[in-house]
C-alpha cells in the first residue's frame, strides 16, 4: 500500500538558516505533491504544488524538489525566520484517481532567533 | 484568513447527544471534505462529496453521517459518538476534479469535537 514518511523529529534551526524538510513516498508514483503548512489548533494551509515533470518549484522562500527516481520531495525555506515555525505536511493523491488526498505525519519546525 | 468557515469551532458532547458541524464555502467548489485529525497526526480522510453526491466513504462509523445540502454547505451529524471519537474535524473544499488534476484544497480552522 501506499505510505509517505516524513520525518517525525521536529527540527530546530537559527533564524536566518535554511530548513531542509524531507518527504519519501513509497509504492506509487503520483502525478503530484503537495506541501501545507499547520499551525498548532488550525487547519492546514496550502503552500507548493509539484507535478511530477517539475523538477523544481519556487515561491518566494520557498523552494521544492521533486525526485521521482529517489520517490523524495525536499522542502526548503530559505533565511528562515522564527514565524516559519509551523508543522509542515507533504501529501499526495491517492492512487487510482479517486479524489483522496493522502497526508504525510508532518514534520514540525522550530526557527530560534 | 480561510473560506472555508466552520461552526462551531469547540463543541463538548456526550455520548448520547445529537450534534452537527457546519461547513460552508463560497469559492464555486464542487467538492468538499471532511477530514478528522487526532493530536500530533496528519489530517485523515472521512467523507467527498463530489456536485453534492457522496463519492467517498472511507469506512466511517455510521455515527457520523454527512450532508450536502447544496453546493456551498456541508454538514456532519454526529450521533452516539465515543470518547475516542475527540478531535478536530476539518471540511475543505475544491475543484470538482481538483486532486485529480492538482488544484488546491483549501481547509477550514476546523471544529474541535471533545466526546465526555
Amino acid at each position: 500500500s501506499q505510505k509517505i514518511e516524513q520525518n517525525s523529529e521536529a527540527l530546530n534551526i537559527q533564524e536566518g538558516k535554511t530548513a531542509t524538510l524531507t518527504c519519501n513516498y513509497t509504492n506509487y508514483s503520483p502525478a503530484y505533491l503537495q506541501w501545507y503548512r499547520q499551525d498548532p489548533g488550525r487547519g492546514p494551509v496550502f503552500l507548493l504544488l509539484i507535478r511530477e515533470n517539475e523538477k523544481e518549484k519556487r515561491k518566494e522562500r520557498l523552494k521544492v524538489t521533486f525526485d521521482t527516481t529517489l520517490k523524495q520531495s525536499l522542502f526548503h525555506i530559505t533565511a528562515s525566520q522564527p514565524a516559519d515555525s509551523a508543522t509542515y505536511l507533504c501529501a499526495l493523491p491517492g492512487s487510482g484517481n479517486t479524489g483522496k488526498l493522502i497526508f504525510g505525519q508532518g514534520t514540525t519546525l522550530q526557527v530560534k532567533p | 484568513d480561510t473560506e472555508v468557515t466552520q461552526t462551531p469551532k469547540h463543541l463538548v458532547m456526550g455520548m448520547t447527544n445529537k450534534k452537527s458541524l457546519k461547513c460552508e464555502q463560497h469559492m464555486g467548489h464542487r467538492a468538499m471534505y471532511w477530514y478528522k485529525q487526532k493530536a500530533k497526526k496528519p489530517p485523515e480522510l472521512m467523507f467527498v462529496y463530489s456536485y453534492e453526491k457522496l463519492s467517498i466513504n472511507e469506512s466511517v462509523p455510521s455515527r457520523f453521517s454527512p450532508e450536502c445540502p447544496n453546493s456551498s454547505l456541508l454538514n456532519l451529524h454526529l450521533h452516539a459518538l465515543q470518547p475516542e471519537d475527540s478531535a478536530l474535524y476539518l471540511c475543505a473544499s475544491s475543484q470538482a476534479d481538483g486532486l485529480i488534476s492538482g488544484n488546491t484544497i483549501y481547509f477550514g480552522e476546523g471544529s474541535w469535537l471533545t466526546v465526555v
